[in-house]
């Protein structure tokens, strides 16, 4: 089975500075791993995907994640924030069973930018 | 492209009414389409996955016979809440395959439920 652990219910950072979402994954293969935003009253958006070919992965809106399989880890940055940044972040596994595309996702982190 | 969309956005009912949420791939053919619930401030469980044209696979705990699934063509899913409760109250969420890219996802806005 997979599963993936945000570290972070809620993370806050000030307009202009850099992000952090913090995402562990854990699996018994190489595993697909996503990024989706929810903006409130609005559905996912995904902001960029692993699936074993460039580690370091860019996303939309400068997001970017860098797949470290030494460390299970995931984690999205953004060098600069942006007010509309604020959103739910999700850390997403793709696993192997159910049809080949079942997805599971992390608790959420909920994303406050500040002026 | 790979537009996904759900109807209605927000519905109200009584307690014991059936309600129907639609979901539909505006611009693709989804082989796949996936129901998921999501409750207030936490994250999307999987509630069961539909092929076009066969039954649905439904996760362990989710009650087929409350929750019914009908995946009749490749760009429509519905998902009937049967004799609906007020702990049905939730936020439903439909995803979809695209044919030609099995890993992505794309998500419906969501359908936010409110049994009374």
């Amino acid at each position: 089975a997979q599963s993936v652990t945000q570290l972070d219910s809620h993370v806050s950072v000030s307009e202009g500075t850099p992000v952090l979402l913090r995402c562990n994954y854990s699996s018994s293969y190489s595993p697909s791993l996503f990024w989706y935003v929810q903006h409130p009253n609005k559905g996912l958006q995904l902001l960029l995907k692993y699936t074993s070919a460039a580690t370091l992965v860019k996303g939309i809106n400068g997001f970017e994640a860098e797949f470290k399989k030494s460390e299970t880890s995931f984690h999205l940055t953004k060098p600069s924030a942006h007010m509309s940044d604020a959103a739910e972040y999700f850390c997403v596994v793709r696993g192997l069973t159910g049809g080949g595309n079942k997805l599971t996702f992390g608790t959420g982190t909920q994303l406050k930018v500040e002026l | 492209g790979a537009v996904v969309s759900q109807h209605p956005s927000r519905v109200i009912c009584k307690s014991g009414t059936s309600v129907k949420i639609e979901c539909r791939s505006l611009d693709f053919q989804a082989t796949t389409m996936f129901w998921y619930r999501q409750f207030p401030k936490q994250s999307l469980m999987l509630m069961a996955t539909s092929n076009e044209g066969s039954k649905a696979t439904y996760e362990q705990g989710v009650e087929k016979d409350k929750f019914l699934i009908n995946h009749a063509s490749l760009t429509l899913s519905t998902l009937t809440v049967t004799s609906a409760h007020p702990e049905d109250s939730s936020f439903y969420i439909c995803s979809a395959n695209r044919a030609s890219l099995q890993e992505t996802q794309y998500f419906g806005p969501g359908t936010r439920l409110l049994v009374l």
